[in-house]
């Protein structure tokens, strides 16, 4: 079984602070995207990424897939309290989506 | 349209009762999955199917039963329900394809879940 650590698994910041979320692998995914879950709803797509070294921006987030496609991170700058959620990698290989444990984060008005 | 539809969105079962969770998309998608969410362990992978006619296992299979016989509808059913299968269900869809035959990076669109719990 493949697996997809996420760390870390809790993170409560005060609004403006800085974050970065890992997920790690010992094995190599064609792509890797991240979600992002609100509380009693399905988890929405934020980026995919697919090449080695990739890095890719949505607004204040900043995604990057690792050299060698085994892992990746998410940074937030100055996070505020709507990015509040559960952020969730999800590795691809072949046909199947594998995904990480998730990690909570809370930002604090 | 719709997106992915999920029903019920919260069900309680007594052990060894079954029970039949659906999934209905309009997007015409070719790829549906069904995973469950228990806290800590993320999203795991119980079924899916690239297809019409097409099922396969995944991280989870045991103790759950898929069939797909129409593009849009992909149920999941619970044969003898245990404990164990206390869980969110979530549904999702996505394109396995682009034009030309190439495989997309199956970037799933998620229903809105189930919440069972099992006595």
């Amino acid at each position: 079984t493949q697996l997809l650590e996420q760390s870390p698994q809790f993170l409560s910041i005060q609004e403006g602070e800085n974050l970065t979320v890992y997920c790690n692998s010992s094995s190599v995914f064609s792509s890797l995207q991240w979600y992002r879950q609100e509380p009693g709803e399905g988890p929405v797509l934020l980026v995919t990424v697919v090449t080695g070294g990739e890095v890719k921006k949505l607004k204040r987030l900043t995604f990057q897939f690792g050299d060698a496609r085994k892992d990746s991170s998410l940074h937030i700058t100055a996070a505020q309290p709507g990015d509040t959620g559960l952020y969730l990698c999800a590795g691809l290989n072949t046909d199947k989506l594998i995904f990480g444990t998730g990690t909570r984060l809370q930002v604090f008005p | 349209n719709a997106g992915v539809t999920q029903t019920p969105k919260f069900q309680v079962l007594k052990t060894g009762q079954s029970m039949t969770l659906q999934c209905a998309q309009d997007m015409n998608h070719e790829y549906m999955s069904w995973y469950r969410q228990d806290p800590g362990m993320g999203l795991r992978l119980i079924h899916y199917s690239v297809g019409a006619g097409i099922t396969d296992q995944g991280e989870v299979p045991n103790g759950y039963n898929v069939s797909r016989s129409t593009t849009e509808d992909f149920p999941l059913r619970l044969l003898s329900a245990a404990p164990s299968q206390t869980s969110v269900y979530f549904c999702a869809s996505s394109y396995s394809k682009g034009r030309w035959g190439l495989r997309r990076y199956n970037e799933q669109f998620f229903g809105p879940g189930t919440r069972l719990t099992v006595l």
